[in-house]
């Protein structure tokens, strides 16, 4: 099984849909985070959360929010989802000072 | 001044050649840093850390700190076409401990 899993790994939804995209984690780390990446942008942080009581927001958090319901468990809603919200995402946890284990991503278009 | 800065445009090197790809950091505290490899589509995956001054070997990739000059880069020598990828440099923040990303570097390895 893969370190980082990531549901689903491709989406297509409406305008004004609430969609979740799922991450769980099986390196045992504290720390998780949500990206999204779109071409000629780069990665840029939605929201992390360095233990199971602590939520941050990133640098475009609008839009977006987050759950995480178990150490292992890390979620993104998308509360009503618009076309420029398509792009892929990507869930990554880490240990302290280490670098960044990253899920398979999710492609999610929004029509 | 952004967090992470990779300036250089696409690198198309020749099959055999050393490719070099360079990053700068605005975080004068940073002490850790990492270069991921992301094929197109495809999650970004960890090659390299180095944390102390110099030079740190692995294969065929060298990574190389400055922190006085806060510059890191990368060499791959012997480049093969399977090197062809967007190189992401990456950089703990000594503020908020959290990686920022620079925008990445595109490497085109020609047979």
């Amino acid at each position: 099984d893969a370190d980082v899993t990531q549901t689903p790994r491709n989406r297509i939804t409406k305008t004004g849909k609430r969609i979740m995209l799922e991450c769980s984690q099986t390196k045992g780390h504290d720390r998780m985070y949500w990206y999204r990446q779109d071409p000629g942008l780069g990665l840029r942080l939605i929201y992390y959360s360095f233990d199971v009581k602590d939520i941050n927001k990133g640098e475009i958090s609008d839009g977006y929010s987050v759950s995480r319901q178990a150490q292992a468990k890390f979620s993104l809603s998308l509360e009503s989802a618009i076309p420029n919200q398509t792009a892929l995402y990507f869930c990554a946890t880490s240990g302290q000072g280490y670098g960044y284990t990253f899920g398979s991503g999710t492609r999610l278009t929004v029509v | 001044q952004k967090e992470v800065e990779q300036n250089s445009g696409p690198l198309s090197v020749p099959e055999g050649a050393i490719a070099s790809l360079n990053c700068t950091y605005s975080d004068q505290g940073s002490q850790s840093f990492f270069w991921y490899r992301q094929y197109s589509g495809k999650s970004p995956e960890l090659i390299m850390f180095i944390y102390s001054n110099g030079d740190k070997e692995d294969g065929r990739f060298t990574a190389q700190l400055n922190k006085a000059s806060q510059y890191v880069s990368l060499l791959i020598r012997d480049s093969q076409p399977s090197d062809s990828a967007t190189y992401l440099c990456a950089v703990i923040l000594k503020g908020n401990n959290r990686l920022a990303f620079g925008k990445g570097n595109q490497v085109v390895v020609i047979p």
